[in-house]
């Protein structure tokens, strides 16, 4: 699987969007962007993936570039309860078992 | 809830006993994980199961760890002898898989099971 490179930490205020980038330039073509986060103390939470074109869900959308090696996850309006730890993960998708490799991540911070 | 449940959420037991924790996968899932975590650390892979075949393990699976899926449901991680660097979450994740080339294989993961062991 491609390494993943994302900013220990950023912050955000409550309201804002928040911009989290990710590196991604060994990238293959077969392989899928995925987003997950993790709030304090629980289980990863699955937001998107992708592959090439942006994606959007009720959670957040995903920017990739054209070169694909670097994506961006947008939360449109940060509140309080998205401050967590957001990992970006490349992994190939449906060809035969592939595990999440997680990094550090990119702590989040949602002020008042 | 249909979600990934896990049993119990929080142990502590003494060094040198066994302990055993389940996992419940979303319902229909036929792939399941098991992932560990340490403090300030991403999760790191241990094994996982397609039905009831456990197909893959880590080198971080030491022989004091068993996982099995009897039934191609649900799961358990059993740790015998239990050390100090054990403690950890526990993770499970759940997936469906169709066939090669077809859907993206998303894992979805449980609330963990906290160890902690004195």
């Amino acid at each position: 699987d491609a390494k993943t490179t994302q900013p220990p930490s950023m912050d955000c205020a409550e309201g804002r969007a928040a911009n989290l980038p990710c590196n991604h330039s060994t990238i293959s073509g077969n392989e899928y962007v995925y987003w997950y986060r993790q709030i304090h103390s629980q289980g990863p939470q699955y937001i998107i993936h992708g592959l090439k074109n942006n994606e959007t869900n009720e959670m957040a959308s995903l920017i990739i570039t054209e070169d694909r090696k670097s994506s961006t996850l947008i939360l449109p309006h940060a509140t309080l309860r998205d401050t967590a730890v957001y990992y970006c993960i490349v992994r190939v998708a449906s060809t035969g078992f592939q595990k999440l490799v997680f990094g550090t991540g990119t702590r989040l911070l949602v002020s008042p | 809830d249909t979600g990934v449940s896990q049993n119990p959420r929080h142990k502590i037991t003494k060094r040198g006993q066994n302990v055993t924790f389940r996992c419940d996968p979303i319902s229909e899932h036929n792939r399941l994980y098991w992932y560990r975590q340490t403090l300030g650390q991403g999760p790191e892979f241990l094994t996982y199961f397609q039905n009831e075949a456990q197909l893959e393990k880590s080198r971080l699976l030491s022989d004091r760890f068993s996982a099995e899926r009897p039934k191609g449901s649900f799961s358990t991680l059993e740790i015998q002898r239990t050390e100090q660097g054990d403690s950890a979450m526990y993770l499970c994740a759940s997936s469906f898989f169709l066939r090669e080339g077809r859907g993206t294989d998303t894992q979805y993961f449980g609330p963990g099971t906290r160890l902690t062991v004195l």
